[in-house]
């Protein structure tokens, strides 16, 4: 499985700017980079998924680097309701590969977010 | 819509007891993953089905778990007999195709306490 590699924790105030960064320097041309966060107490929620061009959403927007190799999720005004793990993986959307559909947590980055 | 449903919310049993975790994913979902999280990690994908068929099963201890998806719908996850390290929370998750461009949704999760 392609790996991706997150901090594992960021520190932010409430209503400024966040980027949380993710390499993955090993991503095939089928993966996609997908976003997700857990609140506390919760299953995991969908945020934001790309493969190449950067995608913006009600929740978030993704900006992905040229080479791929690496992505940053983006929380324009962070509130304390962002507060949670979230996690960067990819996901091969290659039909009928091992690995389809797959969907592999890390350890993700905890977001503090401060009043 | 509805969301995944999963039940029992806690469980909790004596070491070597048996116990059967149920999932209700969205309708018309084709894949659906059970999912282990043990606490201050990430999930750990147990078992991945698309419509009633396994796509990946290979993180799924055989000797005390099993999984079926009867009919492609409702899924069950059992384990038989349970042991201390089986203390997780496992959560359930579906989604329309493993393709690229849907994504997975999660339920709240069953937490089970193994004693």
């Amino acid at each position: 499985d392609a790996k991706t590699t997150q901090p594992n924790s960021m520190e932010s105030n409430e209503e400024e700017p966040v980027h949380l960064p993710c390499n993955h320097s090993t991503i095939s041309g089928t993966d996609y980079i997908h976003w997700y966060r857990q609140l506390p107490s919760q299953g995991p929620e969908y945020v934001i998924h790309g493969l190449t061009s950067n995608v913006n959403n009600r929740m978030a927007s993704l900006a992905i680097a040229e080479d791929r190799k690496s992505s940053t999720l983006i929380l324009h005004r962070a509130t304390l309701r962002d507060a949670a793990v979230y996690y960067c993986i990819l996901r091969d959307g290659l039909a009928g590969g091992t690995s389809y559909g797959k969907l592999t947590f890390g350890q993700g980055t905890i977001l503090t977010v401060h009043p | 819509e509805a969301g995944v449903a999963q039940s029992p919310r806690y469980k909790i049993i004596e070491k070597r007891q048996s116990v059967a975790f149920w999932c209700n994913p969205i309708s018309g979902h084709a894949t659906l993953y059970w999912y282990q999280q043990i606490l201050g990690q990430g999930p750990k994908l147990l078992i991945q089905f698309q419509n009633n068929g396994v796509v990946d099963d290979s993180q799924l201890p055989k000797d005390r778990f099993s999984a079926e998806r009867l009919k492609g719908v409702d899924s069950t996850l059992k384990i038989q007999p349970a042991k201390l390290e089986d203390s997780a929370v496992y959560l359930c998750a579906s989604s329309l195709d493993p393709g690229m461009n849907t994504e997975a949704f999660f339920g709240q999760g069953t937490r089970l306490t193994v004693v």
